[in-house]
C-alpha cells in the first residue's frame, strides 16, 4: 500500500450507470486530486481539492461530478458515461505548505471499462 | 500554459548501456518530479528536485534539473532489466502538476 488506496481496482458500467469511484489517503496530506490516464493522451489532470475546497475543475466533462467530505477521502461520482472516459483514473494526495509541495502520492488507480 | 514535454517516447536498450531521457518544459518552475510506472501499476515517485542544479542519485538512476534551460535529465547508468517501466516528468504549476507524456523504457538482455 502507498498510503493512497483506491476502490474499486477495475469497474465495468453501462452508459447509463451511475457508479462512485473511491479514495482514501492515510498521510495526514492537505490536498488531494483526481487525474485520467488514457492511451492517447499524457495524464490529464481533473479535480484539485486543498483543505477540503476544489481548487481547479479542469474543464471536466459535468458527468463526472468530485466530492471532498474531509482532507482524507475523496470520490468521484460517474453517470451517463461515454466509452471515450474508459481509462485509467489516479487520485493522489500532497502537503502542500508554503511555496508548494513535494511530490504526489499516487493510489493504485481504478481501471474503468465503459461499454 | 504550461508544456511539458518527454524524449525519447520510446527507449530500447540492452542491459549495461548507459542512456538520457530528457524533460524540457515550457515556463519558469523550480520544481520538477519524476516517476516511474509498471504496466497495470500506479505512479511510484523517484525523484523531487527543488532547486537550480539540483543533483539526485538512485542506484542506477541519476536525475538532475536546470532552470535556466528548463531541462531535466534524467540518465541511466548500465541499464538492467528491472528499469524497464514508464519514466513519467512532472513540473509544478502553481501547486498543481502537469505531467509529460512518458517515456517506454525497455532494457534487453
Amino acid at each position: 500500500e502507498t498510503g493512497v488506496t483506491q476502490t474499486p481496482r477495475h469497474l465495468v458500467m453501462g452508459m447509463t450507470n451511475k457508479k462512485s469511484l473511491k479514495c482514501e489517503q492515510h498521510l495526514g496530506h492537505n490536498a488531494m486530486y483526481w487525474y485520467k490516464q488514457s492511451a492517447k493522451k499524457p495524464l490529464e489532470l481533473m479535480f484539485v481539492y486543498n483543505f477540503k475546497e476544489q481548487t481547479e475543475n479542469n474543464s471536466v466533462p459535468s458527468r463526472f461530478s468530485p466530492e471532498c467530505p474531509n482532507s482524507s477521502h475523496l470520490f468521484l461520482h460517474l453517470h451517463t458515461l461515454q466509452p471515450e472516459d474508459s481509462a485509467l483514473y489516479l487520485c493522489a494526495s500532497s502537503q502542500v505548505a508554503g511555496q508548494g509541495h513535494y511530490g504526489y502520492t499516487f493510489g493504485s488507480g481504478t481501471r474503468l471499462t465503459v461499454v | 500554459e504550461l508544456k511539458v514535454e518527454q524524449n525519447p517516447l520510446f527507449l530500447s536498450m540492452q542491459e549495461g548501456k548507459n542512456y538520457t531521457i530528457y524533460c524540457n518544459y515550457s515556463t519558469t518552475s523550480d520544481r520538477l518530479y519524476w516517476y516511474r510506472q509498471d504496466p497495470g501499476k500506479s505512479l511510484e515517485s523517484l525523484f523531487v528536485l527543488l532547486s537550480n542544479g539540483a543533483v539526485k542519485q538512485e542506484g542506477r538512476l541519476m536525475a538532475s534539473l536546470d532552470t535556466k534551460a528548463r531541462l531535466s535529465t534524467l540518465h541511466i547508468t548500465a541499464a538492467v532489466h528491472d528499469l524497464s517501466a514508464t519514466y513519467f516528468c512532472a513540473v509544478d504549476n502553481n501547486n498543481d502538476m502537469r505531467f509529460g507524456a512518458g517515456t517506454r523504457l525497455t532494457v534487453k538482455p
